[in-house]
């Protein structure tokens, strides 16, 4: 099936501490995933992507890891900062060229 | 390269008329999607355009909404006799091929109907 389940809907953490967000696909077909940051008024803007023959890809403090057979993948952001504050979304794209899939985003909140 | 462009940035119209929303994908890229959002909500998939053809339009109402990407010229979202529902954010999104590689948004069209 074509879903992608995205938690939590809210998140709010301290500056400086760590930021988690998990998604779960169920169409084992699916070898794309990328993440999107949407601020305020603004467009989605992808920020790291992981494809599925790789389980883990780092990009300064923010991480991405992929487990195909759990069908889960998770957005790591460490060392907070305010500018973290946005909506993220996951997305999964199918083998086949098709379409882009997101969960329903999270909105994260970094406390000072 | 100035990336996805849309336009209008914004566009108000009445109840019963159309709207028109233009997307150009970056340079190279053949591959366009739009998708819609609602205030506070997520993006929902409305239809994958390659150049002239459509790949993917179950996102589509059935009903008033069509797209079409032809050999020259943008990709154009019509939306005809609109209704106050149909107000939200409308981004497109375009990649160089389809599927397994990077796609990147435009500013969006922001749609109100009053």
């Amino acid at each position: 099936g074509e879903n992608v389940e995205q938690h939590p809907s809210t998140l709010s953490v301290q500056e400086g501490d760590s930021a988690v967000i998990k998604c779960t696909y169920s169409d084992s077909a699916s070898n794309y995933f990328p993440w999107y940051k949407q601020e305020l008024g603004k467009r989605p803007q992808l920020i790291i992507d992981i494809r599925s023959n790789v389980g883990e890809k780092k990009d300064q403090r923010i991480a991405v890891t992929l487990n195909k057979t759990a069908k889960h993948f998770s957005l790591h952001i460490t060392e907070t900062q305010p500018e973290d504050s946005a909506v993220y979304f996951c997305a999964q794209m199918y083998s086949s060229a098709s379409k882009i899939i997101f969960g329903s985003g999270t909105r994260l909140s970094i406390r000072p | 390269n100035a990336g996805v462009m849309q336009n209008p940035r914004h566009l108000v119209r009445r109840r019963g008329q159309e709207a028109r929303l233009r997307c150009s994908p970056m340079k190279g890229h053949s591959h366009v999607y739009w998708y819609r959002q609602l205030p506070e909500e997520g993006l929902k998939f409305m239809v994958y355009l390659q150049k002239e053809n459509i790949i993917d339009e179950s996102g589509m109402p059935k009903e008033r909404f069509s797209a079409e990407f032809p050999k020259e010229g943008p990709s154009i979202l019509r939306i005809q006799q609109v209704v106050r529902g149909d107000s939200a954010a409308y981004f497109c999104a375009s990649s160089p091929t389809g599927g397994r590689t990077e796609a990147f948004f435009g500013q969006g069209t922001r749609l109100t109907v009053v």
